[in-house]
């Protein structure tokens, strides 16, 4: 049973546009969820998080929306480069019980073509 | 230092060999995992310690046996591996007290014949 599911496996953005990500969950006990950029080989890289309090959450050109009724969270990139070609990672976790090990999305791969 | 630094970042074993993987971190956490990951997949759970004591196992086969020294350093040795147990090892480090932002390593690249 997967508690987080990225349903998109890949995504193709023109350099300078957005990226949009998304992110759905099923346990309603997650209160803590994160975004992981990977490149090949490499391990996963933070990228930003967000708390079940809070609904947005901005860095940079990287912003996080979090949709607590709906279970749902997306990931936004404005303005899309050619480096944040890499696969994404959602995740999440009831950090609010301790040491509650991380469950992972399955990916979605964005590729910003120049 | 926010580093998690793994070696080696390759491996090449047969099924008979024994080898290990190591993991150091020095950003204080108490909190180290290891991770499994197969290509387009998520990183896989494998294990997780806290406080140098092994607090989750996700069920892994003895083959798979974690070491925690002390709290820097987390070893992962192999023994009698299979195939299909080629994949990318993940070490990954954070605070267990706080949120689960978790700092990974670039893992180690693991092929058994």
């Amino acid at each position: 049973d997967q508690q987080v599911k990225q349903n998109s496996p890949s995504l193709s953005v023109q350099e300078g546009r957005i990226s949009i990500l998304n992110c759905d969950y099923t346990n309603s006990m997650f209160d803590y969820f994160l975004w992981y950029k990977k490149y090949p080989a490499e391990g996963p890289t933070f990228l930003i998080s967000i708390s079940s309090i809070k609904d947005k959450n901005e860095d940079g050109r990287f912003t996080v929306f979090l949709n607590k009724s709906a279970k749902h969270l997306s990931l936004h990139i404005v303005p899309s480069q050619p480096g944040d070609s890499a696969v994404y990672f959602c995740a999440a976790s009831t950090a609010g019980s301790g040491n509650t090990p991380l469950v992972f999305g399955k990916g979605t791969r964005l590729s910003v073509i120049a | 230092d926010t580093e998690v630094t793994q070696t080696p970042k390759h491996l090449v074993m047969g099924m008979t060999n024994k080898k290990s993987l190591k993991c150091e971190q020095h950003m204080g956490h108490r909190a180290m995992y290891w991770y499994k990951q197969k290509a387009k997949k998520p990183p896989e759970l494998m294990f997780v310690y806290s406080y140098e004591k092994l607090s989750i196992n996700e069920s892994v086969p003895s083959r798979f046996s974690p070491e925690c020294p002390n709290s820097s350093l987390l070893n992962l040795h192999l023994h009698a591996l299979q195939p299909e147990d080629s994949a990318l090892y993940l070490c990954a480090s954070s605070h267990p007290d706080l949120n689960e932002k978790l700092f990974f390593g670039s893992g180690t690249q693991l092929s058994v014949l």
